[in-house]
């Protein structure tokens, strides 16, 4: 148990498809994070969400759209996706604190997607 | 230029016995953290352990230690008497400080499979 949680665990979707991951972190943490991991590549960033407020959209394509109503909450809506976007989704959470270098950031166990 | 470089795709290891991953990461902050996660199949991120750039010791946890070569830009994983649990896809990762950035950089990943 990290205290952060993923839904669904598997999706399976047609690229016309619309729907939606969900995180949810019980530690009390002030940011959170979407990554992609595809085969064979390192995690990417997606998205920072710092205090409620986007700090980072790494270049994301439109198709994905992050929300993030409460410290506690992340979602990823989907929309039209296509087949290279199948990988898996990881939520993250992390306590930003001035200068700290030293938070981890608490992961979730993802979301494995695959479009069709 | 790639920020985290893990040159070693996969490594075997016999049970009992130690193992060194390999990490080079690459930045012109002066303070940044470099973090290990391991990875099982099941897909969960784990976070290990950590080293501060200004830490003049080794970072050690359990069987886990960090040989940090500071001038080298290294920041190698040794996992000592390794088990069949350690098998794992494992992931160096590093934050940049002085830039205010929060995110966290991957590498590539080691797959490290332990055998009897």
């Amino acid at each position: 148990e990290t205290g952060v949680t993923q839904t669904p665990r598997h999706l399976v979707m047609g690229m016309t498809n619309k729907k939606s991951l969900k995180c949810e972190q019980h530690l009390g943490h002030n940011a959170m994070y979407w990554y992609k991991q595809s085969a064979k590549k390192p995690l990417e960033l997606m998205f920072v969400y710092n205090f409620k407020e986007q700090t980072e959209n790494n270049s994301v394509p439109s198709r994905f759209s992050p929300e993030c109503p409460n410290s506690s909450h992340l979602f990823l809506h989907l929309h039209t996706l296509q087949p290279e976007d199948s990988a898996l989704y990881l939520c993250a959470s992390s306590q930003v604190t001035g200068q700290r270098m030293n938070q981890p950031q608490h992961f979730g166990d993802g979301t494995r997607l695959s479009i069709l | 230029a790639q920020k985290i470089t893990q040159t070693q795709p996969g490594m075997f290891v016999q049970e009992k016995e130690a193992v060194t991953l390999d990490c080079t990461y690459d930045t012109s902050d002066q303070s940044y953290g470099l973090f290990w996660y391991k990875q099982p199949s099941s897909g969960e991120m784990i976070f290990l352990i950590y080293q501060g750039s200004y830490d003049e010791q080794n970072a050690t946890e359990g069987r886990y230690s960090l040989n940090f070569q500071k001038a080298r830009k290294s920041a190698n994983l040794v996992i000592s008497a390794s088990q069949l649990g350690d098998s794992a896809m494992y992931f160096c990762a590093m934050r940049e400080m002085d830039t205010g950035r929060r995110a966290l950089t991957f590498g590539s990943g080691t797959r490290l499979q332990v055998q009897p």
